[in-house]
């Protein structure tokens, strides 16, 4: 079956356009996570969704993130007025089960890699 | 051998060799332990966990091993392949939370 999917893979953008990033979970997964992972460091956590509901967005860092998944299924990381300490990859994971579960469900899409000029 | 340069650590291995990566983590609370491997242009992928009751869990060909009272972890990949090349992370959690907290990676590079 599919897993998670991200687009655009690649995404070159100029210091201070706006960008938006999509992430396809896998069917019927209810949680989903962001997570943005700078060059040689481990992924750092954005925010989760369960279902529809942002239910923790303590790791955007600054409100030019928002994150939105109004179905419950596809969500969009949208970065605006990019920087470029913004350059980064941005990853995707989802998971059956609800967060905090006992045993690690994450189920990682591929990224995103954003390199902003 | 293993060298920590710049960037990542890397440890470096013939095929057939076994391998271990450490990890050391910083959170006592943490109750919940978790291996990645990451490849190039790809997700982490999940390999083992382990929960802090434990002090030893075996998968295929991989084996984590938990010491609480020095906050360390470590993995060993029996009889590595080339396959096995990747990046790989820990990853800790603390009770009933659901971010893991992913450590530095070690990138492991296994020689034909």
């Amino acid at each position: 079956g599919a897993g998670v999917s991200q687009s655009p893979r690649y995404k070159v953008a100029k210091r201070g356009q706006d960008v938006a990033l999509r992430c396809d979970p896998i069917s019927g997964h209810v949680s989903l996570f962001w997570y943005q992972q700078a060059l040689g460091q481990g992924p750092e956590f954005l925010t989760y969704f369960q279902n529809e509901a942002q239910l923790d967005k303590s790791g955007l860092p600054s409100d030019r993130f928002f994150a939105e998944r109004p179905e419950g299924s596809v969500s969009t990381l949208k970065i605006q007025r990019t920087q470029q300490e913004d350059s980064a990859v941005y990853l995707c994971a989802s998971s059956p089960y609800a967060g905090g579960s006992l045993q690690e469900t994450q189920y990682f899409g591929p990224g995103t890699r954003l390199l902003v000029l | 051998g293993e060298s920590v340069g710049l960037h990542l650590p890397t440890l470096s291995v013939q095929e057939g060799d076994n391998s271990i990566i450490n990890c050391a983590y910083s959170n006592s609370a943490s109750d919940y332990f978790i291996w990645y491997k990451q490849e190039s242009g790809k997700g982490p992928q999940f390999i083992i966990d382990i929960r802090s009751n434990m002090d030893k869990r075996q998968g295929q060909r991989v084996t984590v091993l938990l010491n609480k009272t020095v906050k360390h972890l470590s993995l060993q990949i029996a009889a590595t392949q080339p396959g096995d090349s990747a990046v790989y992370f820990c990853a800790e959690r603390a009770g009933g939370s659901y971010i893991p907290t992913f450590g530095r990676g070690t990138s492991l590079i296994v020689h034909p």
